[in-house]
């Protein structure tokens, strides 16, 4: 399976932007880049997914490298309700890793008051 | 649109003892996911379904875990014996496969909490 590399944690103060960064360089043509979300004690909740070009949406922005071997997802205005741990995944749409969603440790965002 | 729904909430048993966690996917996902998650750490995929068939379970411990999907709607994951080091939330997931060969978001449940002592 492809890896992602994220840091392991970043800050950010409340009505700020948060860049959240994420390495793969190993990405194949068929990897779409899916960033997922765990609020405390709840399951993973899904945010956004891009093949090659940017992806806008209500919750965040995707921004994608155009070697795809990287990307940053965006929030544009951070809340309290956005700490969480985010989770930058690879995800095959065909070949034998069809579909899998494999989660890494992630990057534990603290959003300040 | 009614979520994944997911049985029991909260389990606690003795070691040895067995145990079996229930999956309600979305109307209409074919394919099912089942994950562990230990404290801590990130969800670790166990086994996935595309309908009633497995499409990979390399990480599910075959010795003690086992997991069926009948009729390719509702799954069960099943634990006998457990062990203590199985103690974790016990997630499953969703999604929809259309025919274009995309896989859309996949849809968590709340999971359940396993204890084991």
């Amino acid at each position: 399976d492809a890896k992602t590399t994220q840091p392991n944690s970043m800050e950010s103060n409340e009505e700020e932007p948060v860049h959240l960064p994420c390495n793969h360089s190993t990405i194949s043509g068929t990897d779409y880049i899916h960033w997922y979300r765990q609020l405390p004690s709840q399951g993973p909740e899904y945010v956004i997914h891009g093949l090659t070009s940017n992806v806008n949406n209500r919750m965040a922005s995707l921004a994608i490298a155009e070697d795809r071997k990287s990307s940053t997802l965006i929030l544009h205005r951070a809340t309290l309700r956005d700490a969480a741990v985010y989770y930058c995944i690879l995800r095959n749409a065909g070949g034998t890793s069809y579909g899998k969603l494999t989660f890494g440790q992630g990057t534990i965002l603290t959003v300040h008051p | 649109e009614a979520g994944v729904a997911q049985s029991p909430r909260y389990k606690i048993i003795e070691k040895r003892q067995s145990v079996a966690f229930w999956c309600n996917p979305i109307s209409g996902h074919a394919t099912l996911y089942w994950y562990q998650q230990i404290l801590g750490q990130g969800p670790k995929l166990l086994i996935q379904f595309q309908n009633n068939g497995v499409v990979d379970d390399s990480q599910l411990p075959k010795d003690r875990f086992s997991a069926e999907r009948l009729k390719g709607v509702d799954s069960t994951l099943k634990i006998q014996p457990a062990k203590l080091e199985d103690s974790a939330v016990y997630l499953c997931a969703s999604s929809l496969f259309d025919r274009t060969g995309i896989f859309s978001e996949a849809f968590f449940g709340q999971g359940t909490r396993l204890t084991v002592v």
